[in-house]
């Protein structure tokens, strides 16, 4: 089981970044994934969740409205796009599969395995 | 849902590590713990408190009870110096939740 995610970026600020996070290894359209960043230095901060089943999708209250995640099961790869970004959305953004089979929604679980995650760096 | 752990933990090699990790009525929950090396992805040593994903040695082992969550390291190494977090599911806002993280120095 694998999860790889598209390279780094660099946006100015109120710009948006969209990350793709490609999975092997297992049925895709069987599982969730989830979104977590870590700024520079910080720790681990969840951002939400989303089905690769059904596409349904959980944002942490912090990131609703501009927050968006999706999938592609034609090319088993999820999406999380963050919009209006400032320099506090500087961090690694990492994509993490749920251990559930076919969830509803995002519940008590761990996150294994990640991906080597993606360095989004917001600076005018 | 606060979980609490301290920024440092230091250990002679050889010796057992304890990182704890409080948060309220943590006993009741599934806690996780992750390893994270400098510039890495984190990966996961412990599930549901105390379960060891397949290639994580038997030295990694965790408890929880009442308002506290451990994870113990015996026979601590030098590649066991790496950032730990514990993790959990919070019911009432519906979130995941990560402690801050402990830095563990072998000495």
């Amino acid at each position: 089981v694998q999860l790889k995610q598209s390279g780094g970026e660099v946006k100015k600020p109120g710009a948006s970044v969209k990350v793709s996070c490609t999975s092997s290894g297992f049925l895709f359209t069987s599982s969730a994934i989830n979104w977590v960043r870590q700024a520079p230095g910080q720790g681990l901060e969840w951002m939400g969740w989303i089905s690769t089943y059904n596409g349904d999708t959980r944002y942490g209250q912090k990131f609703q409205g501009r927050l968006t995640m999706s999938r592609d099961t034609s090319s088993n790869t999820v999406y999380m796009e963050l919009r209006e970004l400032t320099s506090d959305d500087t961090a690694t953004y990492f994509c993490a599969k749920d251990p559930f089979d076919y969830p509803s929604q995002p519940r008590e679980g761990w996150f294994d395995p990640w991906g080597q995650g993606t360095l989004v760096t917001v600076s005018s | 849902y606060v979980l609490t752990q301290p920024p440092s933990v230091s250990v002679d090699p050889g010796k057992t590590a304890r990182i704890p990790c409080g948060g309220n009525k943590i006993g009741s929950k599934s806690v996780h713990w992750y390893q994270q090396r400098p510039g890495q992805a984190p990966i996961l040593v412990l599930y549901d408190g105390a379960d060891r994903p397949s290639g994580i040695p038997d030295r990694f082992s965790g408890s929880s009870s009442g308002n506290r969550a451990t994870l113990t390291i015996s026979r601590v190494e030098a590649g066991d110096e790496a950032d730990y977090y514990c993790h959990v599911w919070d019911s009432s806002s519906e979130e995941q939740v990560f402690g801050g993280g402990t830095k563990l120095t072998v000495l």
